[in-house]
């Protein structure tokens, strides 16, 4: 079974400067898709950025990019210039094409506080 | 885009008895919906995978006799708890995909249960 692993279960950032949230995973799949969530107090799942396991580029939302190494199974995130609204606990997940099964996959999260 | 709404969110029950949360797709047709339980800062478990028009698919450890799911349309499950104990109590969340394997999820705003 696939695995989603982050390492870090609490970050801090300074309000408009850069962080990065780590995400390593585990498949010996070839096809798959990466997602990054960002869960707020509010408890709502946001989908902050998606990355297709076959694109080598990395995918980019305005202030939020993805650092995808496919060999190496990592899939960090890099929040730019963050801001007080960025603050929420961040899921990294994988979705398997297997036709067996439609599930995501999550990891354990990482909280994110931005301080003013 | 996809809207996923989900109700109630908030409920508190006494022992014994059963609570009903609905999980509907507002704007698109879901023939898998996921149901996820989630405890506080961790990450969200996946108990059961709901197919409209045929039996949930349970995840290991979740008793199905408890947490009965029914999918009977395109747009709607639901998931019941029967005899509610405490310890049920959680954070319930459910979320569909648009049936391609590279959609992202989308997420209700999850169910609060309190069992007294």
């Amino acid at each position: 079974a696939q695995t989603v692993t982050q390492s870090q279960p609490e970050m801090s950032v300074q309000e408009a400067e850069t962080v990065t949230l780590s995400c390593t995973y585990d498949t010996s799949e070839s096809d798959y898709y990466l997602f990054w969530y960002k869960q707020p107090p509010s408890r709502q799942m946001i989908l902050v950025i998606r990355q297709e396991a076959y694109k080598q580029q990395n995918a980019t939302e305005n202030r939020f990019s993805v650092n995808f190494q496919k060999a190496a199974k990592s899939f960090s995130l890099k929040i730019s210039d963050s801001q007080l609204g960025d603050a929420a606990m961040y899921f990294c997940a994988y979705r398997t094409k297997s036709n067996t099964g439609n599930q995501f996959y999550f990891g354990t999260g990482t909280s994110l506080t931005v301080i003013p | 885009g996809a809207v996923v709404s989900q109700h109630p969110s908030r409920v508190i029950c006494k022992s014994g008895t059963s609570v009903k949360i609905e999980c509907r797709s507002l704007d698109f047709q879901a023939t898998t919906m996921f149901w996820y339980r989630q405890f506080p800062k961790k990450s969200l478990m996946l108990m059961a995978t709901s197919n409209e028009g045929s039996k949930a698919t349970y995840e290991q450890g979740v008793e199905k006799d408890k947490f009965l799911i029914n999918h009977a349309s395109l747009t709607l499950s639901t998931l019941t708890v029967t005899s509610a104990h405490p310890e049920d109590s959680s954070f319930y969340i459910c979320s569909a995909g648009q049936g391609l394997w590279n959609s992202p999820l989308h997420f209700g705003n999850g169910t609060r249960l309190t069992v007294t």
